[in-house]
């Protein structure tokens, strides 16, 4: 989708690396969400971003979201083969009763053992 | 585990056939949302019901139509099918309309193959 850029669209790393996945929206964000999926199969829920300068950790993985820019990144410290997987941004960009979802094109990640 | 659940995980049928996608929400869940994920649109969303009722429609082609049941589960049915229609297609629920509590969860989805 046009309307929520993620960069790069994949990664190779060699395991121990450290890691940063952005995802910029051309719209107003009313909720950024990451998730994990591993290729043909569901999406698993990471973390969910609601206020500038929110921060989220979990294990190893941490999430930002600067509301300015409207710009969430995504950083994997000391990357392990575990980590492996699509990781796509999803967001709400309308304010209204509807809860739907738009989702970037993801980010292949590769961690080499 | 999410706590949705879709059946089949697999599809395979022919052009100009009907199939019907089901999909269990997690216990509690009143929201469903479907979505279609293939490779040159990426996960596209197609429709939201909330307590048995439509909400929002995204990218839903005519020939889809989906609803929910009183026991919330629901249905997503594809008519006509054409080769395009092949993809993955997902279900995911969420729990109420509040802000901040509105996460969707995602079941394994459904593999469409259209031949």
């Amino acid at each position: 989708s046009q309307e929520l850029e993620q960069s790069p669209q994949s990664l190779i790393v060699q395991e121990g690396k450290n890691l940063t996945i952005n995802c910029t929206s051309s719209k107003t964000l009313y909720g950024l969400y990451w998730y994990k999926q591993k290729y043909g199969e569901g999406l698993i829920f990471l973390m969910m971003l609601q206020k500038g300068g929110e921060e989220k950790s979990h294990e190893k993985i941490t999430a930002k979201l600067d509301e300015k820019k409207q710009q969430s990144s995504l950083h994997i410290t000391a990357s392990q083969p575990s980590h492996a997987g699509i990781y796509l941004c999803g967001a709400r960009i309308s304010s209204g009763s509807a809860r739907q979802l738009t989702f970037g094109s993801g980010t292949q990640l590769t961690v080499l053992p | 585990d999410s706590g949705v659940t879709q059946t089949p995980k697999h599809l395979i049928t022919a052009t100009g056939q009907r199939v019907t996608l089901r999909c269990s929400p997690r216990s509690g869940d009143l929201s469903v949302y479907w979505y279609q994920q293939s490779l040159d649109q990426g996960l596209q969303f197609l429709i939201q019901y909330y307590n048995g009722e439509e909400r929002a429609k995204g990218n839903i082609l005519e020939r889809f139509s989906a609803q929910q049941f009183p026991d919330l589960h629901s249905e997503l049915n594809l008519s006509s099918l054409e080769l395009g229609d092949s993809a993955l297609y997902f279900c995911a629920s969420s729990g109420s309309f509040s802000v901040g509590t509105d996460t969707q969860y995602f079941g394994p989805g459904t593999r469409l193959t259209v031949l």
